[in-house]
């Protein structure tokens, strides 16, 4: 699996938007980009992933630039629960199925 | 999407001993897999749990140390075997639905602390 940089830390005031950016700058064209977030004391939870085009759901917005290198998670409107650990992770999605973490962006929003 | 529930959350126990740590899914999933945590690190897959086979070890973990079973296909069992302090952690499991959609859940976690 191609390795994820994040950066180690992050602050975002409450309300507005969380921009949180990964390079995956060796990712394989068979690779999607996942987003998992850890709250404290809590397992990892699922947020979202895409393989190119640009993902949205009820919890957050995918970016990913058109060379694939880079992809920015984008939570609009950032509340106090949302403080927690978030980590980029490209994996493939037939054959090798497990989950490789990195470090993640600890994420504050502060009130 | 998939509820995991695991048992015990937490544990105290004598090094030299072992425990070991049930994974409940509610409903029929493909993959399940456990992660170890230590304290202020990011998750370390163990191991692939197969159901009606062996476990699938990652680099670095060995079954005489972290027997794992898979009777069906909702429950597993991770056994941490004649245990050290080094091996106090957060345990957790996971698993993978089947589908398209590829989206794996991780159940609360088990907190062991090895005395």
């Amino acid at each position: 699996d191609a390795k994820t940089t994040q950066p180690t830390s992050m602050d975002c005031a409450e309300g507005r938007a969380a921009n949180l950016p990964c390079n995956h700058s060796t990712i394989s064209g068979n690779e999607y980009v996942y987003w998992y977030r850890q709250i404290h004391s809590q397992g990892p939870q699922y947020i979202i992933h895409g393989l190119k085009n640009n993902e949205t759901n009820e919890m957050a917005s995918l970016i990913i630039t058109e060379d694939r290198k880079s992809s920015t998670l984008i939570l609009p409107h950032a509340t106090l629960r949302d403080t927690a650990v978030y980590y980029c992770i490209v994996r493939v999605d037939f054959g090798n199925e497990k989950l490789t973490f990195g470090t993640g962006t600890r994420l504050t929003i502060i009130p | 999407s998939a509820v995991i529930s695991q048992k015990p959350s937490r544990d105290i126990c004598q090094r030299g001993t072992s425990l070991t740590i049930q994974c409940q899914v509610d409903s029929q999933v493909t993959m399940m897999f456990w992660y170890r945590q230590q304290p202020g690190q990011s998750l370390t897959l163990i191991a692939t749990a197969n159901q009606g086979s062996e476990a699938t070890y990652e680099s670095g973990f060995v079954i005489d140390k972290f027997p794992i079973s898979r009777p069906n296909l909702t429950f597993s069992t991770l056994t941490v075997s004649n245990m050290s302090p080094e091996d106090s952690s957060i345990y957790l499991c996971s698993a993978q639905t089947p589908g398209l959609r590829k989206e794996q859940y991780f159940g609360p976690g088990t907190r062991l602390t090895v005395t």
